[in-house]
């Protein structure tokens, strides 16, 4: 069964850079998963598509603070210098034959 | 620039029906697998329906399969949700994404209650 795992917190100082992490469920290593921003009262918003190797497309406007990056199943955003605005709810998604899944969401807060 | 604009959304009584549309503009949408995702009052995303760009293939959430039909008119590039036998439990802000997420809209809120 395609499953995303992520944690429900995190939390950051200002300035500073923090990891988030999708886990991809057993026998779906290979998978890509695209992350997804929603700040608070707003819709999601596209951040960028995160393949297997590690090779990531970030959507128009983002800004170069964020990355992504890969290692087995687990698929990683990287948010470096953090802003007050990056304070929100990230959700990542993944697709199949079938079926469109998404993690829990991870809720960060920027201390 | 790409907008994706929701509408139909509002207040219904349990068993109730209501037809949500996703307006598209500014890329080809023919072209785009479409999904309908919804996200309850204080809760994550939930994945609902999935229509291929030629509409041949579909696909539902256990939690909506036999209640929800999806389609979509490629010469209005418009994208629709039939809701039928609505539940408590289908109260919800929808959206309309394209398959991969890298398009959104900006919700419409659904609310079943008597």
């Amino acid at each position: 069964q395609l499953v995303l795992t992520q944690s429900p917190s995190a939390s950051a100082s200002l300035g500073a850079s923090v990891k988030l992490t999708c886990t991809l469920s057993s026998g779906h290593s290979s998978y890509a998963i695209a992350w997804h921003q929603q700040q608070p009262e707003k819709g999601p918003r596209y951040l960028m598509k995160v393949d297997s190797d590690g090779s990531h497309i970030k959507g128009d406007g983002i800004p170069d603070r964020f990355s992504g990056s890969s290692s087995g199943a687990e698929r990683y955003l990287i948010i470096s210098s953090l802003q007050p605005e990056d304070e929100a709810d990230y959700y990542c998604q993944t697709w199949g034959t079938g079926i469109v899944v998404f993690g829990g969401g991870t809720k960060l807060t920027v201390l | 620039e790409v907008q994706l604009v929701e509408s139909g959304g509002g207040l219904v009584q349990p068993g109730g029906s209501l037809r949500l549309s996703c307006a598209a503009s500014g890329f080809t949408f023919s072209i785009y697998s479409m999904n309908w995702v919804r996200q309850a009052p204080g809760k994550g995303l939930e994945w609902v329906s999935y229509i291929s760009g030629s509409s041949s293939t579909i696909y539902y959430a256990d939690s909506v399969k036999g209640r929800f039909t999806i389609s979509r008119d490629n010469a209005k590039n418009s994208l629709y949700l039939q809701m039928n036998s609505l539940r408590d439990e289908d109260t919800a802000v929808y959206y309309c994404s394209s398959y991969s997420g890298s398009y959104w809209g900006q919700g419409t809120l659904v609310t079943v209650s008597s």
